[in-house]
């Protein structure tokens, strides 16, 4: 099976602006979760989805937001990017049944705002 | 907030050795699970512990889980150069939920 894939890989965007990141996961699985990385906080849980409805949510503001299609694939986006929303985006998939399932990672989106 | 703590935050070793990571976290888990990192890149998800097991084999790697003192260890045995990389511990505390609560990670450098 192919794994997970996050487009795109390395994006640059000023403050202000707006971002949609795109992930597809693992053929089958229906759970997505998305996190955020940064040297200073680590890796930080920002929300997941099943069957197209938000299961779970971090502690981050409204800023930041997702959806999940019918196919799993899934998007997030933020709006009125700030500086600290430099990160590494990573996208997880899992079959979501039980909740006790390995999560898969993408690649990652590495966002830069400036 | 971080549920996982890993031990140390860094570990420089030589090809051939072991290495050792620890791991504590702060509330009871459904699982733990042990991640690796290369230079910022995606997570390799390593191995899975669930919270009624208390160690578990994967080729070089044992992982260890003690529930009462809410602890895991992950031993690399014999270590190589392509294992330098970042390796994270991150625990599943929501039933349904797939959710994982991601410590800070070590930074495991291994010399050839």
């Amino acid at each position: 099976k192919a794994g997970v894939t996050q487009t795109p890989r390395y994006l640059i965007k000023t403050r202000g602006q707006q971002v949609t990141l795109s992930c597809s996961p693992i053929s089958g699985h229906r759970s997505v979760s998305w996190y955020q990385q940064t040297p200073g906080q680590g890796l930080q849980f920002l929300f997941e989805y099943f069957s197209e409805t938000q299961r779970n949510k971090g502690n981050f503001p409204g800023r930041f937001s997702g959806r999940q299609f019918s196919n799993s694939r899934s998007e997030m986006n933020v709006s009125t990017l700030e500086l600290g929303d430099s990160a590494l985006y990573l996208c997880a998939s899992s079959p979501g049944v039980t909740g006790k399932e390995t999560q898969y990672f993408g690649p990652g989106t590495r966002l830069l705002v400036l | 907030s971080q549920q996982g703590e890993e031990d140390p935050q860094a570990l420089s070793i030589q090809e051939g050795e072991n290495a050792t990571m620890n791991c504590s976290y702060k509330t009871s888990i459904n699982n733990l699970q042990w991640y690796r990192q290369n230079s910022g890149r995606g997570l390799v998800h390593l191995i899975l512990i669930r919270s009624n097991e208390r160690e578990k084999h994967s080729g070089r790697l044992r992982v260890t889980l003690d529930t009462s003192k809410k602890s895991s260890s992950l031993l690399i045995t014999a270590s190589r150069a392509a294992d330098t990389a970042s390796y994270f511990c991150a625990t599943e505390v929501n039933s349904g939920y797939s959710t994982l609560t991601f410590g800070k990670g070590t930074m495991l450098l291994v010399s050839p």
